[in-house]
């Protein structure tokens, strides 16, 4: 079956500072999201990627995915408080079984 | 609010006694899904539902774990005979038959078995 391995577990930055977590599969990805959820709530969706190589942003997240579509990376610029949280990778495992990685627990300080 | 929403947000139980999670999609989505998420984990796949159609449930945790979607509308998530291993966040969200499976979220029933 396949599996989605993040990387770090956990990460605490100063306020400003770049950062990135990685997320690997086992098996080549076919969608692979990106979700955001604050502790002890449900998850909200980031950015969705489906082609290797692509690349999408949405303020200062970016995310890419590989050309050979089994790694993905997010990458935060300038980080702030307020990305604080646990980031998620998913991916579909077959027949809409959508499975998520460990997560990567994100804590800023001010 | 049109987002999905889950009901109760916690539940304190004694073991074996029978609990049961309400999911309200949202209105036009089609599919609809359960996960459980332990503490420093992902959440985890149960099931999930296309209209009222049960497609995948080999990944309910035991028997003791059953849920319907009986007009295609809400869902429920039942567990009977509660452990203290079934303590955690269950979690449903949904999404359109669209093509990029987005999921929406609710914010999750909190579990404890006591």
């Amino acid at each position: 079956s396949q599996e989605l391995e993040q990387s770090p577990q956990s990460l605490i930055v100063q306020e400003g500072k770049n950062l990135t977590i990685n997320c690997t599969s086992s098996k080549t990805l076919y969608g692979l999201y990106w979700y955001k959820q604050k502790y002890g709530e449900g998850l909200i969706f980031l950015m969705m990627l489906q082609k290797g190589g692509e690349e999408k942003s949405h303020e200062k997240i970016t995310a890419k995915l590989d050309e050979k579509k089994q790694q993905s990376s997010l990458h935060i610029t300038a980080s702030q408080p307020s990305h604080a949280g646990i980031y998620l990778c998913g991916a579909d495992s077959g027949t809409y079984k959508y499975i998520f990685g460990t997560g990567t627990r994100l804590k800023v300080l001010a | 609010d049109t987002g999905v929403s889950q009901d109760p947000r916690h539940k304190i139980t004694k073991r074996g006694q029978n609990v049961t999670f309400r999911c309200d999609p949202i209105s036009e989505h089609n599919r609809l899904y359960w996960y459980r998420q332990t503490l420093g984990q992902g959440p985890e796949f149960l099931t999930y539902f296309q209209n009222e159609a049960q497609l995948e449930k080999s990944r309910l945790l035991s028997d003791r774990f059953s849920a319907e979607r009986p007009k295609g509308s809400f869902s429920t998530l039942e567990i009977q005979r509660t452990e203290q291993g079934d303590s955690a966040m269950y979690l449903c969200a949904s999404s359109l038959m669209a093509g990029d499976e987005k999921l929406f979220f609710g914010s999750g029933t909190q579990l404890s078995v006591l």
